[in-house]
């Protein structure tokens, strides 16, 4: 089965640096990868995906990269803000009928000193 | 907005103990999941659902079983509690990715279950 590696798993940053967050991934069938946030008492929320097709997505702050050949994706959140501490979970999916399942990275905590 | 509620906040439980979990989703989604998150650990899946009464085995099933009668509802049964799945249990739900570009998996508040 799919197989994610995540680091680093704790981070701490100045506010108004970037962070970066590395995944890897095992099964080559993959191709949805999404990003979740989850605050500190709160569940876990999508903020970005990208599929096998596109290399990088941006959205406002974040970002995420994709590298197929190397099966590594990458988190940038730039000009960081209080808000942005949280857990962050990276995933992995075949994102095909009857195996739609997700499969986590084991987290990284994000700290954001002000 | 997309509404998945599970039964309990906080529950405590004896070990040998039979423990019912409950979540319901009000988005027709068709996709339902049960995690269990443990620090370190990250989330991991135990069992999910394609359909009504259609279940997968996710990459820790042992000493967990499921129901799913009705679309919205999808049930995380442990036959008998022991201390060691003391843990935080989320549920989840999303629509069929052969349905729609909208993949996101919508959690529950999570259910925060000791054994003891």
């Amino acid at each position: 089965g799919e197989n994610v590696e995540q680091h680093p798993s704790t981070l701490s940053v100045q506010e108004g640096d970037s962070a970066v967050i590395k995944c890897t991934y095992s099964d080559s069938a993959s191709n949805y990868f999404p990003w979740y946030k989850q605050e500190l008492g709160k569940r876990p929320q999508l903020i970005i995906d990208i599929r096998s097709n596109v290399g990088e997505k941006k959205d406002q702050r974040i970002a995420v990269t994709l590298n197929k050949t190397a099966k590594h994706f990458s988190l940038h959140i730039t000009e960081t803000q209080p808000e942005d501490s949280a857990v962050y979970f990276c995933a992995a999916s075949r994102a095909n009928f009857g195996n739609e399942k997700l499969t986590f990275g084991t987290g990284t905590r994000l700290t954001i000193i002000p | 907005d997309v509404k998945v509620t599970q039964s309990s906040r906080y529950l405590v439980k004896r070990t040998g103990e039979k423990v019912f979990l409950e979540c319901v989703q009000d988005m027709d989604h068709e996709n339902m999941f049960w995690y269990r998150q443990d620090p370190g650990l990250g989330l991991r899946l135990i069992y999910f659902s394609y359909d009504v009464k259609m279940k997968e085995k996710g990459d820790i099933p042992e000493g967990y079983s499921v129901s799913r009668e009705k679309k919205e509802r999808f049930s995380l049964i442990l036959e008998s509690a022991s201390t060691n799945q003391t843990s935080m249990y989320l549920c989840a739900s999303s629509f069929s990715m052969q349905d729609t570009l909208d993949y996101e998996q919508y959690f529950g508040p999570g259910t925060r279950l000791t054994v003891t």
